[in-house]
């Protein structure tokens, strides 16, 4: 079945800089990738997300990378801001079913001032 | 629109008793989904369904029970608590089909059983 692996675990940054996180599936043929993200006594909620059909999408600070070859996607966040300390999930749906979707293990991400 | 509501948000239980947890949606959305949260193992899906009386397993359904009598309204049972399922549980809905739209949640319900 669909395997998401989610890397790094935890990551600080300073206040300006970049940020990545980087998750892998194993299904081939899964085509829709979501980033969420989870603000302290909160839900997951939707930030970016990607088709399979292009290879990169940004708003704003965020960006999403996409590599079907190496089967990896990634989330970018420039410029950081305090704001931007959540955990992050990414996600994927094994092509088989069009009911479920697999998150990775989380990103606890720590802006620091 | 309130979106996805869940009640409570918090619970203490102790070992043995029984409690539902309500997940309520306003967005006429077909699927819904239960998920528990625990500390680095991210979001495991425990049951979810399709549509108004239909309900299927997830990856750790066991010591859940779920029902789907209105569209709006997922309910999930635990019939006899345990200290393992302390944990934060998430209702999450969407329109149709998980390909190329993304779930919505809600804030989630805290249950610690002793």
């Amino acid at each position: 079945g669909e395997n998401v692996e989610q890397h790094p675990s935890t990551l600080s940054v300073q206040e300006g800089d970049s940020a990545v996180i980087k998750c892998t599936y194993s299904d081939s043929a899964s085509n829709y990738f979501p980033w969420y993200k989870q603000e302290l006594g909160k839900g997951p909620q939707l930030i970016i997300d990607i088709r399979s059909n292009v290879g990169e999408k940004k708003d704003q600070r965020i960006a999403v990378t996409l590599n079907k070859t190496a089967k990896h996607f990634s989330l970018h966040i420039t410029e950081t801001q305090p704001e931007d300390s959540a955990v992050y999930f990414c996600a994927a749906p094994p092509y088989s079913s069009a009911s479920k979707i697999i998150f990775g293990s989380g990103t606890r991400l720590s802006i620091r001032p | 629109n309130a979106g996805v509501t869940q009640t409570p948000k918090f619970r203490v239980l102790k070992t043995g008793q029984s409690m539902t947890l309500l997940c309520a949606q306003d967005m006429n959305h077909e699927y819904m989904y239960w998920y528990r949260q625990d500390p680095g193992m991210g979001l495991r899906l425990i049951h979810y369904s399709v549509g108004e009386g239909t309900t299927a397993k997830g990856e750790v359904p066991d010591g859940y029970n779920v029902s789907r009598l209105k569209k709006q309204n997922f309910l999930l049972g635990l019939e006899s608590a345990a200290p393992s399922q302390t944990s934060v549980y998430f209702c999450a809905s969407i329109p149709r089909g998980v390909r190329n739209q993304p779930q919505h949640f809600g804030d989630g319900t805290r249950l610690s059983i002793l």
